[in-house]
């Protein structure tokens, strides 16, 4: 099975860059992404990673290590609107494409 | 606006009622999802349809009854449910040829109560 875990909670303050983390336990995926769900509102994606690395989209940056199981969503110039919930998420090689597997979810608190 | 949308936003009903949750997706996907998500938990998948076909089941109980009559509508067909399936039910679609990020487009959910 799959399991990616994610901190429960982050507080940063306005302007400043966070990052949360998303170290998983999986027996191989095609990638890591990356979902943003607002209070009342439905999970929009991110951002993708294929391959080790960092991808950039504007404010938004995203890490895969996969030799450390290890990924990380960067946030920077945060915005109030920044508050959310982040999960990372993944699709399993086995088991089905389909079977898309979320991480636990990181509450971003942005505070003035 | 995702292009996937679900009804009814908000849903109360008994242990011994009978209810449908819909979804119908506007974007020509070929896969559809559903999705739990309660409190403090990750979101759980339940059921994907690909090409109108269930290719997941995820050890859902069978008082969760999905239909997909054609590739834009998916039901979520619910019946004698508990307490503690009160969660927020999540709609999703992605078109899983020849799209390389895989990417789900999520409904804003229906928000079950059950009594």
């Amino acid at each position: 099975g799959q399991s990616l875990e994610q901190p429960s909670e982050v507080t940063a303050v306005e302007g400043a860059i966070v990052q949360i983390n998303c170290t998983y336990q999986t027996s191989g995926f095609y990638g890591l992404s990356w979902y943003q769900q607002h209070d009342g509102g439905a999970p929009t994606f991110l951002s993708y990673n294929a391959l080790d690395g960092l991808e950039e989209t504007g404010r938004f940056s995203s890490f895969l290590s996969r030799s450390d199981s290890y990924g990380y969503l960067l946030l920077q110039e945060l915005q109030m609107k920044d508050s959310a919930s982040y999960f990372c998420a993944v699709r399993p090689y086995s088991g089905g494409y389909q079977k898309v597997t979320f991480g636990t979810g990181t509450k971003l608190q942005v505070i003035p | 606006e995702t292009g996937v949308t679900q009804t009814p936003r908000h849903l109360v009903m008994g242990m011994t009622n009978k209810k449908s949750l819909k979804c119908e997706q506007h974007l020509g996907h070929n896969a559809m999802y559903w999705y739990k998500q309660s409190a403090k938990k990750p979101l759980e998948l339940m059921f994907v349809y690909s090409l109108e076909e269930r290719v997941e089941n995820n050890s859902v109980p069978s008082r969760f009854s999905p239909e997909c009559p054609n590739s834009s509508h998916l039901f979520l067909h619910l019946h004698t449910l508990q307490p503690e399936d009160s969660a927020l039910y999540l709609c999703a679609s992605s078109q899983d040829v020849g799209q390389r990020t895989g990417e789900l487009f999520f409904g804003e959910g229906s928000r079950l109560t059950v009594l």
